[in-house]
């Protein structure tokens, strides 16, 4: 079974500053995703960036960035230029590669970091 | 843009009540999903379905059952409420096909009393 942990329960920054969110996870598959979810205040879910196990290039979108260590089992979310908009929790998640059309999604989730962006 | 509802944001009901959590999706994806989220443990699977009519067990089905007759209908039943089951449901669906991301409804905070 895999495991994703998110070690940081809380997290705070400067707005402007760029802060790193850690996660690591545990699997024995070679071919896999990996995500990053936003969950603003009493707001619905987002995808923030994907990574896919496969690719040697870190992930970006935006302000957003990933720091991919696949022999380290480690996927850190970097926020540049943080915004207020920015403050929400954040979910590290697991989904190992699904073979063929219909097979199973099961994504694994870590137990999130609440960030928060001070003005 | 894909929208995921759920038929209500706060639900309080009592113990021992039959609890039915809708989730309509407009998409037409395959996959649908029902999570738990509690504080500091995450999301967790309840139950996922891949088809109409087709479901899986998540990592807690306990205490819970679903329904998918239509596509775009994924519905999580509690049989018997209990107090242990107060928590915040959230409904997912996504593609059958990459890049896997999930679409999430606004969830449904489920007071058991």
């Amino acid at each position: 079974a895999q495991t994703v942990t998110q070690s940081q329960p809380e997290m705070s920054v400067q707005e402007a500053e760029t802060v790193t969110l850690s996660c690591t996870y545990d699997t024995s598959e070679n071919n896999y995703y990996l995500f990053w979810y936003k969950q603003p205040p009493s707001r619905q879910m987002i995808l923030v960036i994907r990574q896919e196990a496969y690719k040697q290039q870190n992930a970006t979108e935006n302000r957003f960035s990933v720091n991919f260590q696949k022999a380290a089992k480690s996927f850190s979310l970097k926020i540049s230029d943080s915004q207020l908009g920015d403050t929400a929790m954040y979910f590290c998640a697991f989904m190992k590669h699904v073979l063929n059309s219909g097979g199973y999604q099961k994504v694994t989730f870590g137990t999130g970091t609440k960030l928060q962006v001070i003005p | 843009d894909v929208k995921v509802t759920q038929s209500s944001r706060y639900l309080v009901k009592r113990t021992g009540e039959k609890v039915f959590l809708e989730c309509v999706q407009d998409m037409d994806h395959e996959n649908m999903f029902w999570y738990r989220q509690d504080p500091g443990l995450g999301l967790r699977l309840i139950y996922f379905s891949y088809d109409v009519k087709m479901k899986e067990k998540g990592d807690i089905p306990e205490g819970y059952s679903v329904s998918r007759e239509k596509k775009e209908r994924f519905s999580l039943i509690l049989e018997s409420a209990s107090t242990n089951q107060t928590s915040m449901y959230l409904c997912a669906s996504s593609p059958d096909r990459g890049p896997y991301e999930q679409y999430f409804g606004p969830g449904t905070r489920l007071t058991v009393t």
